[in-house]
């Protein structure tokens, strides 16, 4: 049964930073590469990085380029989020998403059931 | 960045109702669309990928369509489990990929 379980949300101060982290089991984690996706309160999903399954590559969106990395240990399947330099618009339920390949294009197949992040004084 | 219209953004309809919702993308994607369901507190949940390719375990009663820059998503007969929100993604320009803005489906 696969299972992704986010964790390490919470409410922080604005500028200041927060790790998430991604716990996966039941797939094979080293052979996919994994999203971060979010959802403020009130608004739809927004890709936030992606990783490549050997970590080779990342890529981020422009609202958290420079102050978000990613990173993945396969060893330990598990995926994270550095969030530095935090705004109140980061604000969001952040969820670890696994993409999957067929009929020549990616999609997102499994999902976590997220983590919340607030950013507030 | 490719942009992605969806319509209507609420609709109330009754079980057993056909339901359509329309995508439409800022530019042409050819047919690299998936559809989404979400429930509050659940996770998001794929139900089409490369516009009509039902995912495993998803019900017949959803179907996808479309290409270049207009999509739907069908439900031929609504259930109760089917009130959710649904969501567009298009992978185009993966793996920078955006969603559309999200259509909740609620009870008549």
């Amino acid at each position: 049964q696969v299972n992704l379980m986010e964790s390490g949300g919470g409410v922080v101060q604005p500028g200041r930073s927060l790790r998430l982290s991604c716990a996966a089991s039941g797939i094979t984690f080293s052979s996919h590469a994994m999203h971060w996706v979010r959802q403020a309160p009130g608004k739809g999903l927004e890709w936030v990085a992606v990783i490549w399954n050997d970590g080779s590559n990342r890529y981020y969106s422009d609202s958290v380029k420079g102050r978000f990395t990613i990173s993945r240990d396969n060893s330990k399947t598990t995926l994270y989020l550095q969030m530095d330099s935090l705004r109140a618009e980061d604000t969001a339920v952040y969820y670890c998403v696994r993409a999957a390949y067929d009929k020549y294009q990616f999609f997102f197949d499994y999902w976590g059931l997220g983590t919340l992040v607030t950013v507030s004084s | 960045d490719i942009q992605l219209t969806q319509s209507p953004s609420f609709l109330s309809a009754s079980v057993g109702d056909r339901v359509t919702i329309t995508c439409r993308a800022s530019q042409v994607i050819s047919s690299y669309l998936a559809w989404y369901q979400h429930k509050p507190g659940k996770a998001p949940k794929v139900l089409i990928y490369a516009t009509s390719t039902l995912q495993s375990g998803v019900p017949s009663r959803f179907s996808g369509s479309g290409t270049g820059t207009e999509f739907t998503l069908t439900i031929s007969s609504l259930q109760p489990e089917d009130f959710a929100t649904y969501y567009c993604q298009q992978v185009n320009s993966y793996p920078r990929v955006t969603f559309g803005g999200g259509t909740k489906v609620e009870i008549k």
